[in-house]
């Protein structure tokens, strides 16, 4: 069985702070994908990233940067110096190599002005 | 590039109608995955398809469920007949797949379902 758990419901942070997003995974599968989406307050689900199990190396996307960690089975997201404009729900993914995303519950981050 | 196209954004209807909801995925993309989005249930994946066939439909609730695909350019997901627990956003979604490597998946905006 496959399962993510987002254990931070809500955030909230002032305009420039940081943030980082939790995820953690259980999987049998040794071949898996990882995702994050975003969903903002427009309803759609925007596609951030999407790492393989065999690649631990951490990525840097402008503001956003992620953590991929097997030995604790996290994939953690951090937003530096964060705007408005990240307000949005923020989905965390797994997949085994074939098609079913298996989705957390989310976290709702607000960024204050 | 448009993305991926999903009608009516809005639908309101009465307990015991029919409802389609349709979608256009991306040009290219060989395989098209219908989701619902509840507060109590999150995301769950209903229907997938690939080349036009479906896959797995597990996620489907019930018979009163159905999905289409009669080419590779439309989809449809319809409920008949309706209840208020369908009440949900229905996500479509489409991607290349090659081979075991689903792929990016690219979702539309949602069709937002009221069943009153």
């Amino acid at each position: 069985a496959q399962k993510v758990t987002q254990a931070q419901t809500e955030i909230s942070v002032v305009e420039k702070e940081d943030v980082t997003l939790d995820c953690v995974y259980e999987t049998r599968d040794t071949t898996y994908y990882l995702f994050w989406y975003k969903q903002p307050p427009s309803g759609e689900l925007v596609f951030l990233i999407r790492r393989n199990s065999f690649d631990e190396q951490n990525e840097i996307s402008g503001r956003y940067s992620w953590n991929f960690q097997k030995s604790t089975s996290s994939f953690n997201f951090t937003i530096t110096a964060s705007q408005v404009v990240d307000s949005a729900v923020y989905f965390c993914a797994l997949s085994r190599s074939d098609y079913k995303l298996s989705f957390g519950a989310g976290t709702t981050v607000t960024v204050r002005a | 590039d448009a993305g991926v196209i999903q009608s009516p954004r809005h639908e309101v209807t009465e307990m015991g109608q029919e409802v389609t909801l349709r979608c256009k995925p991306i040009s290219g993309h060989n395989s098209l995955f219908w989701y619902r989005q509840t507060m109590m249930r999150g995301l769950e994946l209903l229907i997938y398809f690939n080349n036009n066939v479906p896959i797995d439909d597990s996620g489907m609730p019930e018979d009163r469920f159905s999905a289409k695909m009669p080419n590779a350019s439309f989809s449809t997901l319809k409920i008949q007949p309706s209840e208020p627990r369908d009440s949900a956003v229905y996500f479509c979604a489409s991607s290349f797949r090659a081979g075991y490597n689903t792929g990016e998946l690219f979702f539309g905006e949602g069709s937002r379902l009221t069943v009153l």
